[in-house]
């Protein structure tokens, strides 16, 4: 089975701000790794597909890049509403899927 | 409008079993594959179980294989997940997800709000 890291497992950054995290896969997954964001208590939304691609309605500051067995995910300004924590996931072609731990982020 | 509710969450003793039921609305199920994805309190995100659009394919997280059962009833928009032998590990969030096929990726794009199963004696 695939399994997936994240770091950092949590970050503090202030408004407007560039954040990244990163996504590893323990083997190739060519671009099939898709980004979620979710707000507490809230179920998670997508906001990244195909590793670098910005789901209709996602706004631009947010971005994706990789392939192979390491992506990233950043924030080019980070924003208020922007806190929550954002998971990473891959899938098969059986469309089974595996999440990443997640990455905690918040404003300082 | 578009949407995803899951009902028959609840409390229940180790080794009970539980039905969750997914209703959905406003788009044409039986187009779509569906996961059941879980999330245990303060944890993150743990995928559980796809079933393809006509249910003919049914795969699961090894978690949950040989105790959870996968199934849907296209005639009434309704996607179920039978858990038998629960263990307080099964303590969760459970949403109901719908898959979409964009180019060669496989996403989650709508989510039901979740409903919570509390196994404890």
């Amino acid at each position: 089975d695939i399994q997936m890291t994240q770091s950092p497992s949590s970050l503090s950054a202030s408004v407007g701000d560039r954040v990244t995290i990163t996504c590893r896969a323990s083997q190739d997954i060519s671009n099939f790794l898709n980004w979620y964001q979710q707000k507490p208590g809230k179920a998670p939304k997508l906001l990244i597909y195909g590793a670098s691609n910005l789901e209709t309605g996602v706004p631009s500051r947010f971005s994706g890049s990789g392939s192979g067995t390491d992506f990233a995910f950043t924030i080019s300004s980070l924003q208020p509403e922007d806190i929550g924590t954002y998971f990473c996931q891959q899938h098969d072609d059986r469309l089974i899927f595996t999440f990443g731990p997640g990455t905690k982020v918040d404003i300082k | 409008q578009v949407q995803l509710v899951e009902s028959g969450g609840g409390v229940v003793q180790p080794g009970r079993s539980l039905r969750l039921s997914c209703a959905a609305s406003g788009f044409i199920f039986g187009g779509y594959a569906m996961h059941w994805v879980r999330q245990a309190p303060g944890k993150g995100l743990e995928w559980e179980a796809v079933i393809s659009d006509v249910g003919s394919m049914k795969y699961y997280a090894e978690s949950v294989k040989g105790r959870f059962t996968i199934s849907r009833d296209n005639s009434r928009n309704t996607l179920y997940l039978q858990m038998n032998s629960l263990t307080v590990e099964d303590t969760a969030v459970y949403y109901c997800a719908r898959d979409r096929k964009v180019g060669t990726s496989e996403v989650i794009d709508l989510w039901g709000q979740g409903t919570m199963v509390t196994v404890t004696s």
